[in-house]
């Protein structure tokens, strides 16, 4: 089945700065890679996802890319603000099957006014 | 955009009770629904897929007998946990397969003493 690996696990960034969040996975046959952001006790948050015919997609602050030989994709926040503060999540589907999500491990972002 | 209406949203049981959790989608048909449960600063680990009519697929590791998953119709999935005992104390979260991605639901906190 999918491996999801996610980094860092946590991350601080000063207001205003960027934030990169890495993951891999190891199912090739994987087609869709959703970013997900919760806060403490809530639901997971759809940010941006992105599929597998795409390399790269944007809104806003927010962008997602892909590398599908490498099989990794990123989530990129610039002008980071103090309400981005939540814990991120990587997700990867596999393309056949009951079409379950597989998520990271996640990463706590922390950021610093 | 889709809704998935999950209750309780939190709940306290003695351990040997059962308790039941419920997610409904509110404005689309929900085929498949997908269970997580989720420890304090970990990821939402899959436990099952239950899909509309037929039986629900666990994943490896999840005691089916323990946790009864039903979706007797297109727009309502149980989780009922059996016999609960204070490691299955957690935050249970529901997701349905929508239209453009996965909805969530607002998740229930089980605390078993």
């Amino acid at each position: 089945g999918e491996n999801v690996e996610q980094h860092p696990s946590t991350l601080s960034v000063q207001e205003g700065d960027s934030a990169v969040i890495k993951c891999t996975y190891s199912d090739s046959a994987s087609n869709y890679f959703p970013w997900y952001k919760q806060e403490l006790g809530k639901r997971p948050q759809l940010i941006i996802d992105i599929r597998s015919n795409v390399g790269e997609k944007k809104d806003q602050r927010i962008a997602v890319t892909l590398n599908k030989t490498a099989k990794h994709f990123s989530l990129h926040i610039t002008e980071t603000q103090p309400e981005d503060s939540a814990v991120y999540f990587c997700a990867a589907r596999e393309d056949f099957g009951n079409e379950k999500l597989t998520f990271g491990t996640g990463t706590r972002l922390t950021i610093i006014p | 955009g889709a809704v998935v209406s999950q209750h309780p949203s939190w709940v306290i049981c003695k351990s040997g009770t059962s308790v039941k959790i419920e997610c409904r989608s509110l404005d689309f048909q929900a085929t498949t629904m997908f269970w997580y449960r989720q420890f304090p600063k970990q990821s939402l680990m899959l436990m099952a897929t239950s899909n509309e009519g037929s039986k629900a697929t666990y994943e490896q590791g999840v005691e089916k007998d323990k946790f009864l998953i039903n979706h007797a119709s297109l727009t309502l999935s149980t989780l009922t946990v059996t016999s609960a005992h204070p490691e299955d104390s957690s935050f249970y979260i529901c997701s349905a397969r929508d239209r453009i991605g996965y909805t969530f639901g607002s998740g229930t906190r089980l605390t078993v003493v």
